[in-house]
């Protein structure tokens, strides 16, 4: 069975602060993929950042980063120097057959 | 390019009744995605259609939800008769799969359905 699991559900930092995002991930899948999506009080859903099960490096595009490690079935993302335009939902995704959602991890930051 | 489009962006009708909610995709891509968002149950994916086909629809709830595209520029999710738990937002995405690798899905901004 394909599970993600987005244990925090929210997190409050103070702009500037460094802040982590932690998702696990389950599939018997050997091929799959990682996505991370961003929920704006406005409501849409962006694409983040798309990550194949192949591919262990780290990636790091401007204040975000994501480390991917199979080892511990995690897929988690930073954001450096949070500003207050961070503050949205967080959604991490598993796609084998289909794209399934983790609960989401609501960040708050604050001036 | 337009993005996603999806119609009406939101929807209040009354229980009992029909609800037709539409979607645009990207042109060129070549699936598309019926996702509905609720607080309880969060992000759940109802249905995708390949290349016009739908492909897996054991996300619909329940006989009333039924979904269509026509073409591979359109696409209906329709509830009937439409229930009060049926209030939610509800997404449209569409990808464009090449190869085994599938791309990243672009959403549309949402109907906020409420059924009174």
């Amino acid at each position: 069975a394909q599970k993600v699991t987005q244990a925090q559900t929210e997190i409050s930092v103070v702009e500037k602060e460094d802040v982590t995002l932690d998702c696990v991930y389950e599939t018997r899948d050997t091929t799959y993929y990682l996505f991370w999506y961003k929920q704006p009080p406005s409501g849409e859903l962006v694409f983040l950042i798309r990550r194949n099960s192949f591919d262990e490096q780290n990636e790091i595009s401007g204040r975000y980063s994501w480390n991917f490690q199979k080892s511990t079935s995690s897929f988690n993302f930073t954001i450096t120097a949070s500003q207050v335009v961070d503050s949205a939902v967080y959604f991490c995704a598993l796609r084998t057959d289909k794209l399934i959602f983790g609960t989401g991890t609501r960040l708050q930051v604050f001036p | 390019d337009a993005g996603v489009i999806q119609s009406p962006r939101h929807e209040v009708t009354e229980m009992g009744q029909e609800v037709t909610l539409r979607c645009k995709p990207i042109s060129g891509h070549n699936s598309l995605f019926w996702y509905r968002q609720t607080m309880m149950r969060g992000l759940e994916l109802l249905i995708y259609f390949n290349n016009n086909v739908p492909i897996d629809d054991s996300g619909m709830p329940e006989d009333r939800f039924s979904a269509k595209m026509p073409n591979a520029s359109f696409s209906t999710l329709k509830i009937q008769p439409s229930e009060p738990r049926d209030s939610a937002v509800y997404f449209c995405a569409s990808s464009s799969t090449s190869g085994r690798a599938p791309g990243e899905q672009f959403f549309g901004p949402g109907t906020r359905l409420t059924v009174l």
